[in-house]
């Protein structure tokens, strides 16, 4: 069973418009949470990360939103640019009766379209 | 620094050969973990190390595959034998300290295709 859920495998955005990636997480032991950006034949690079105490964490276009009780995080992209086109995976972290626990949704394919 | 550097960057095997996939993380970096990424499971963590020593690798999908970290600089990779479902694309990745919190630096992954 996956803990960390990407359920839109690909999403096509309008340059200049807002990207809204989701990502949900079964358990509730995790307490950090990062997306990463994936281009093609390149490896992942870190993008933006929030701590389980906060609900947003902002980084010029990027903001992520956690919603603790919802087990809920997204990512917005403002404005869409076509370079933002890539694979972003969300990732979950925390430790839990058996100790630290990573794990990598399995991404969703943006396009931003000129 | 040069960043995560693996090698090869691509692979084509036959089926039951023997494939290692090689990695030098970032200077300095005491944890190097090993990923695979396939469409239908995307990015998975098989066995990360810390200051060399396998700290979880749980993740490793059979006995088929082992990892090494001889030395703060080096870990190989090793599927012996191969099979054509072990085709996907191989991340090593390097962190200055700490699991998931800390950022991780990753390589540009190895192409493996066995036949």
């Amino acid at each position: 069973d996956q803990q960390v859920k990407q359920n839109s495998p690909s999403l096509s955005v309008q340059e200049g418009r807002i990207s809204i990636l989701n990502c949900d997480y079964t358990n509730s032991m995790f307490d950090y949470f990062l997306w990463y950006k994936k281009y093609p034949a390149e490896g992942p690079t870190f993008l933006i990360s929030i701590s389980s105490i906060k609900d947003k964490n902002e980084d010029g276009r990027f903001t992520v939103f956690l919603n603790k009780s919802a087990k809920h995080l997204s990512l917005h992209i403002v404005p869409s640019q076509p370079g933002d086109s890539a694979v972003y995976f969300c990732a979950a972290s925390g430790v839990d009766n058996y100790g630290q626990n990573f794990v990598f949704g399995p991404g969703t394919r943006l396009s931003v379209l000129p | 620094d040069a960043g995560v550097i693996q090698s090869p960057r691509h692979e084509v095997t036959e089926m039951g050969q023997e494939v290692t996939l090689r990695c030098k993380p970032i200077s300095g970096h005491d944890y190097l973990f090993w990923y695979r990424q396939t469409m239908m499971r995307g990015l998975e963590l098989l066995i990360y190390f810390n200051n060399n020593v396998p700290i979880d690798d749980s993740g490793m999908p059979e006995d088929r595959f082992s990892a090494k970290m001889p030395n703060a600089s080096f870990s190989t990779l090793k599927i012996q034998p191969s099979e054509p479902r072990d085709s996907a694309v191989y991340f090593c990745a390097s962190s200055l300290s700490g699991v998931g919190q800390e950022t991780q630096y990753f390589g540009p992954g190895t192409r493996l295709l066995v036949l």
